[in-house]
C-alpha cells in the first residue's frame, strides 16, 4: 500500500554533531519528497525537497538523499543546533502535481547543549 | 516573509455543531489545501482545491466536510456536525502554481466535547 514510515521515532544528538534522519516509502510512483520541521504548537515547517530525478539535493545546513532502488529517503543535518530540536517528518508525492502530501509519522529530534 | 495565517488558534465546540476554520493563504499562491493531525499522529492529507474547485480529497473528507473560497483571501473548511473524532489540528496550507511547495499555516486545534 502506499505508506512512508520513518525508522527511528527519537533521535538525540549532541549540539554540534550531524544529524541523520531515515524515511522509508512504498510507493514506486512517487516522484516528490520533502523533509518538514514541526516544532511544539506550531504548523509543519518546509525544509527541503527533492524529485525523483535527482539522489541529493543541499540547503543550507541541510541534504536530503534519495535512494529509489531501495526506496529510502534521509536529511542530514550538519552542526546540530538546539533550535533544530523538533519532530521532523519526511513526505511524499505522486504525478508530479499538486495534490496530497502523504506524511510519515515523524521522528522527533533532541539536541543536548 | 508572507505566511499562511488560520483562525482562530483554538475552538472549542460541543458534538453536533458545526464549525468553520478559517485560513488566509499567501496572496500569489492558487493552491489550497487541508490537512489534520490528530493528538500524536502524522499529518493527514484532506483535501487540495483549486480554481474554486476540489482538486483531490482523501476517504476523511466526507459529506460532513466542505471547503469555499468566499472571496479573494480567504478560504475556510466547514464541519457540519462534528463528532468526537474531529477533534485534531487542522493546518490549511497554500502552494504557487506549478510548485510543489506547501507552506502550512499554525494550525487551529478544535476540541469536540
Amino acid at each position: 500500500g502506499e505508506s512512508v514510515g520513518l525508522h527511528l521515532p527519537t533521535l538525540s544528538v549532541q549540539e554540534g554533531d550531524n544529524s541523520i534522519i531515515n524515511c522509508a516509502y512504498s510507493n514506486s510512483a512517487s516522484d516528490y519528497f520533502i523533509w518538514y520541521k514541526q516544532e511544539s504548537g506550531k504548523g509543519p515547517q518546509f525544509i527541503i525537497d527533492i524529485r525523483s530525478n535527482m539522489d541529493k539535493r543541499q540547503g543550507q545546513r541541510v541534504t536530503v538523499l534519495l535512494n529509489k532502488t531501495v526506496k529510502h529517503l534521509s536529511l542530514q543535518i550538519a552542526a546540530t543546533q538546539p533550535g533544530d530540536s523538533a519532530v521532523y517528518f519526511c513526505a511524499e508525492a505522486y504525478g508530479g502535481s499538486q495534490g496530497n502530501l502523504i506524511f510519515g509519522k515523524g521522528t522527533k529530534l533532541s539536541v543536548k547543549p | 516573509e508572507p505566511e499562511v495565517t488560520q483562525t482562530p488558534s483554538h475552538q472549542v465546540t460541543q458534538m453536533g455543531q458545526e464549525v468553520i476554520l478559517r485560513c488566509v493563504p499567501i496572496s500569489n499562491h492558487l493552491y489550497f489545501y487541508w490537512y489534520r493531525q490528530i493528538l500524536g499522529q502524522k499529518v493527514e492529507f484532506l483535501v487540495s482545491f483549486y480554481n474554486n474547485e476540489i482538486s483531490e480529497k482523501s476517504e476523511i473528507f466526507d459529506d460532513q466536510f466542505s471547503v469555499e473560497r468566499p472571496d479573494g483571501s480567504n478560504f475556510t473548511l466547514k464541519i457540519r456536525s462534528t463528532k468526537l473524532e474531529d477533534s485534531a489540528m487542522y493546518f490549511c496550507a497554500s502552494s504557487e502554481p506549478l510548485r510543489d511547495e506547501q507552506f502550512f499555516g499554525p494550525g487551529t486545534r478544535l476540541t469536540v466535547l
